[in-house]
């Protein structure tokens, strides 16, 4: 079955920083990868997904994500954040029809 | 707005009681799922439906949980003599199946507080 491992577990960045959080799933093949955001308070929300074509992917509120076959990783991007970033990052993978999810990060940013 | 709606939001129980919560997929969503979500991780896949047929059920569903979609519309997830371990919050999702690219879009969740 497939896992996914988030290496960072809590980040922390001032407003205008650059923000890179890493995703790696276990197994190659088929894939179809998603970042999901939990603001505080809030629902999961889907910020991007990637089921084929260009491995760079662009979501919503500026966040992007490159799919890197050879590296097993969905990492997100963002060249500037801001605070209304702050929120929990979850990356997940689809095994069959369900989605396997990391343990999150994270991510606080002071203005 | 039209999106995954859960009732209660909030459950608070004693241990060896029963509870029912209840998800509202998206209209026209033929596919519904059921998470649990524990402080600290991500969530963890339950079972899932497409239409009212359960396709697949987690190793994690005791048979103390069982759920339903009797008219491939609505859900309900039953949990029978609830343990302190049962204290997660519980999200149900839906999807729209088109060959394996389907996404899934999540309701508040219902947070579940076994004493």
């Amino acid at each position: 079955a497939q896992s996914v491992s988030q290496h960072n577990h809590h980040v922390i960045l001032s407003e205008a920083a650059s923000l890179e959080l890493g995703c790696n799933y276990s197994y190659g093949g088929t894939v179809n990868l998603f970042w999901y955001v939990q603001y505080p308070g809030q629902h999961l929300q889907l910020l991007l997904k990637y089921f084929s074509g260009d491995p760079l992917v662009k979501g919503i509120k500026g966040f992007e994500a490159e799919f890197i076959k050879s590296k097993f990783s969905f990492n997100l991007r963002k060249p500037s954040v801001q605070w209304s970033d702050t929120a929990e990052y979850f990356c997940a993978v689809k095994d069959t029809d369900k989605l396997i999810f990391g343990t999150g990060t994270r991510l606080q940013v002071f203005p | 707005d039209t999106g995954v709606s859960q009732d209660p939001r909030h459950k608070i129980t004693k241990r060896g009681q029963n509870v029912t919560f209840r998800c509202d997929p998206i209209s026209e969503h033929n596919r519904l799922y059921w998470y649990r979500q524990t402080l600290g991780q991500g969530p963890e896949f339950l079972t899932y439906f497409q239409n009212e047929a359960q396709l697949e059920k987690s190793r994690l569903l005791s048979d103390r949980f069982s759920a339903e979609r009797p008219k491939g519309s609505f859900s309900t997830l039953e949990i029978q003599r609830t343990e302190q371990g049962d204290s997660a919050m519980y999200l149900c999702a839906s999807s729209l199946e088109a060959g394996g690219a389907d996404t899934q879009y999540f309701g508040p969740g219902t947070r579940l507080t076994v004493l």
